[in-house]
């Protein structure tokens, strides 16, 4: 599975936008950009996937760029229940079974 | 309905005892895959039960570590002669076939494992 790269720790205040960029550079062009987060002391929590195109849902939006190589994910309207650590994923075709978690973002959203 | 479940949610056990860890995956789903999580790591790939059979148990640190799903169902992780190193967060998930990239992993709370 392709490596990604995450900044370790992000900031961000409540109702605003937080972006939270993911490189992926050695991408192939079947692998999948993953997203799941997990809240303290819980499991990680599926948000969103996409291949090439951006994706929205009730929960979040995914920007990946055109050529694949890195990606954004955007939470809205970030609330204090955001706080998080994020995890970008790169799911490859022939790894249908394990994820291959990284260290994350440690997302927080401040009052 | 019903997500996954994990039991214990904490086990407390001294050096070189033996340990079970239940996983209780969404009904219907016949992938099951079991992670270990340190802290201040992300979770870290151990198994992958395809039905009753395990797929892939390549992550699986050492022969102290086994995983058995007799009926396609519930799951046990059996830890023999446990170390201290082997403290950690037991994560389970299911998904629905596990044949396909696309499908999503459902993770249950864990089970915090503690190595005296």
């Amino acid at each position: 599975d392709a490596k990604t790269t995450q900044p370790p720790s992000m900031d961000c205040a409540e109702g605003r936008a937080a972006n939270l960029p993911c490189n992926h550079s050695t991408i192939s062009g079947n692998e999948y950009v993953y997203w799941y987060r997990q809240i303290h002391s819980q499991g990680p929590q599926y948000i969103i996937h996409g291949l090439k195109n951006n994706e929205t849902n009730e929960m979040a939006s995914l920007i990946i760029t055109e050529d694949r190589k890195s990606s954004t994910l955007i939470l809205p309207h970030a609330t204090l229940r955001d706080t998080a650590v994020y995890y970008c994923i790169v799911r490859a075709e022939t790894s249908g079974s394990r994820l291959t978690f990284g260290e994350g973002t440690q997302l927080t959203v401040n009052p | 309905g019903a997500g996954v479940s994990q039991t214990p949610s904490n086990k407390v056990t001294e050096k070189g005892k033996y340990v079970e860890l239940r996983c209780d995956p969404i009904s219907g789903h016949t992938a099951l895959y079991w992670y270990r999580q340190s802290l201040g790591q992300g979770p870290e790939f151990l198994i992958y039960f395809q039905g009753t059979g395990a797929a892939d148990d390549s992550g699986l640190p050492n022969d102290r570590f086994f995983a058995v799903r007799p009926e396609g169902s519930v799951s046990t992780l059996k830890i023999q002669r446990t170390e201290r190193g082997d403290s950690a967060v037991y994560l389970c998930a299911s998904s629905l076939t596990g044949r396909r990239n696309q499908e999503t992993q459902y993770f249950g709370p864990g089970t915090r494992l503690l190595v005296l």
